[in-house]
């Protein structure tokens, strides 16, 4: 049971390339999240899908999509890196009928130059 | 009104000390108040939570204290150990939201000296 998982581990982008985040978890949970983190300011959500086939925007989307591949996958993707996406990318998941606890990946360091 | 807000931003404590971290929000329907502690290269983990119906809740040397008529609440950490340095953040959630979105405190980075 691996939990969450996030690849890849550390991405240098050069302003403007594209490039896609991919995360995945085996514990069957049924609403997954996207958020970055950047110092002094906690956790920002990106984007999240409270189900299978369902997408929605959180407090900071602009420069991203998303898709939800399936029930284990959620991916994020820079259409066109901007330095201030340079971040630290988390993935999360929550088994909805569990309660509230959300389960983290072990992020992604993004560096855009 | 969806804040949270978290203080200090950092705090160094002894070992065997006392480590207090504060959280304070607005939205009265906030219902659900969980800390996360993240430690360095990791992502967040649920350390413990708390609802409105109770004043404290204590696992092992961690405590949260809930006070809702000035709409705060605060981890305690008893005998602070060398292993308990890490970033800890407060959120709170509402039942009701169907996506279990959690609103975060900006963090506290904690140093426990030995």
């Amino acid at each position: 049971n691996a939990g969450v998982t996030q690849t890849p581990k550390f991405q240098v982008l050069k302003t403007g390339q594209s490039m896609t985040l991919q995360c995945a978890q085996d514990m069957n949970h049924n609403s997954m999240y996207w958020y970055r983190q950047d110092p002094g300011m906690g956790l920002r959500l990106i984007y999240y899908s409270a189900s299978e086939g369902t997408t929605d925007k959180g407090e900071v989307p602009n420069g991203y999509n998303v898709s939800r591949l399936n029930k284990r996958e959620f991916s994020l993707r820079l259409e066109s890196a901007a330095p201030s996406q340079t971040s630290v990318y988390f993935c999360a998941s929550i088994f909805r009928a569990g309660g509230y606890e959300q389960y983290f990946g072990p992020g992604t360091r993004l560096t855009v130059t | 009104q969806q804040q949270v807000k978290q203080s200090p931003q950092s705090l160094i404590v002894q070992k065997g000390g006392i480590s207090i971290i504060n959280c304070a929000y607005e939205n009265t329907a906030f219902d659900y108040f969980p800390w996360y502690q993240q430690f360095p290269g990791k992502g967040p983990a649920l350390l413990i939570a708390i609802r409105p119906d109770v004043s404290e809740k204590k696992e092992g040397r961690f405590t949260i204290s809930f006070n809702k008529s000035a709409k705060q609440f605060s981890l305690h950490i008893m005998d602070s150990q060398p292993g308990d340095s890490a970033t800890y953040f407060c959120a709170a959630s509402i039942a009701r939201w169907s996506n279990y979105q959690l609103i975060w405190g900006a963090g506290t980075k904690l140093i426990i000296k030995p």
